[in-house]
């Protein structure tokens, strides 16, 4: 158990829906990543935040977004889904004491997304 | 933007042969780490190479990171099963807040 809580597990819904990934980080990261695995396929880097604000952003579709709160627990909305965006959406924390790219990420369980 | 190339794809190995699975980067890094995520499951985080020719072991599990500090190697001596899933490596570029992952590995054992 990584510590890094998402949910919920599995999440199955039609094309032009609208969906809500959470993501609650281990206690004390401040920072979390967003990863889109699609079947079979690497980690595609989504986006970053630390301490609520918004740090780095990768492949993310102009239909995705996400926000992380104040309590540093982050979401991510996905919008007018198609059936690509079908995949494992997983969410990872670092601590962030040192620079971001010396901090082992601590991964989520992820979400398995299926768009139908 | 950072971009590493993790070869081979796909390896099938009879339980008991060796596996390395390597890792290419253009540019120099300023570290790499080494994931593994079994069938199923999340990455989970193996180690970190920071300096020029580093080599560390766990295990079964040895590491390495080029000289140049743009290449790096997982070796796992005597596989077995429980070591199926895919590798990842995941380069640290130069002050760059994005980790880009490697396409990974998987690593398939035949008993």
């Amino acid at each position: 158990d990584s510590g890094v809580t998402q949910t919920p597990k599995h999440l199955i819904t039609a094309t032009g829906q609208r969906v809500t990934l959470r993501c609650s980080p281990r206690s004390g990261d401040l920072s979390v990543y967003w990863y889109q695995q699609s079947l079979d396929q690497g980690l595609q880097f989504l986006i970053q935040y630390y301490n609520g604000e918004e740090r780095a952003k990768g492949n993310i579709l102009e239909r995705f977004s996400a926000q992380q709160f104040p309590d540093l627990h982050s979401e991510l909305n996905l919008s007018s889904l198609e059936l690509g965006d079908s995949a494992l959406y997983f969410c990872a924390s670092i601590l962030t004491v040192r620079p971001f790219s010396y901090n082992e990420q601590f991964f989520g369980p992820g979400t398995r997304l299926t768009v139908l | 933007g950072q971009q590493v190339m993790q070869i081979p794809q796909y390896q099938h190995v009879q339980e008991g042969e060796d596996f390395t699975t390597y890792c290419n980067s253009s540019t120099t890094l300023s570290n790499i780490q080494w994931y593994k995520q079994r069938p199923g499951g999340h990455p989970v985080f193996l180690i970190q190479l920071v300096k020029s020719g580093e080599v560390k072991k766990q295990k079964r599990l040895t590491f390495q990171f080029g000289e140049a500090k743009k290449n790096s190697s997982l070796h796992i001596t005597a596989t077995q099963t429980t070591d199926v899933g895919t590798y990842f490596c995941a380069p640290g570029g130069t002050g760059g807040f994005k980790t880009i992952f490697g396409a990974g590995t998987r690593l398939f054992v035949k008993a």
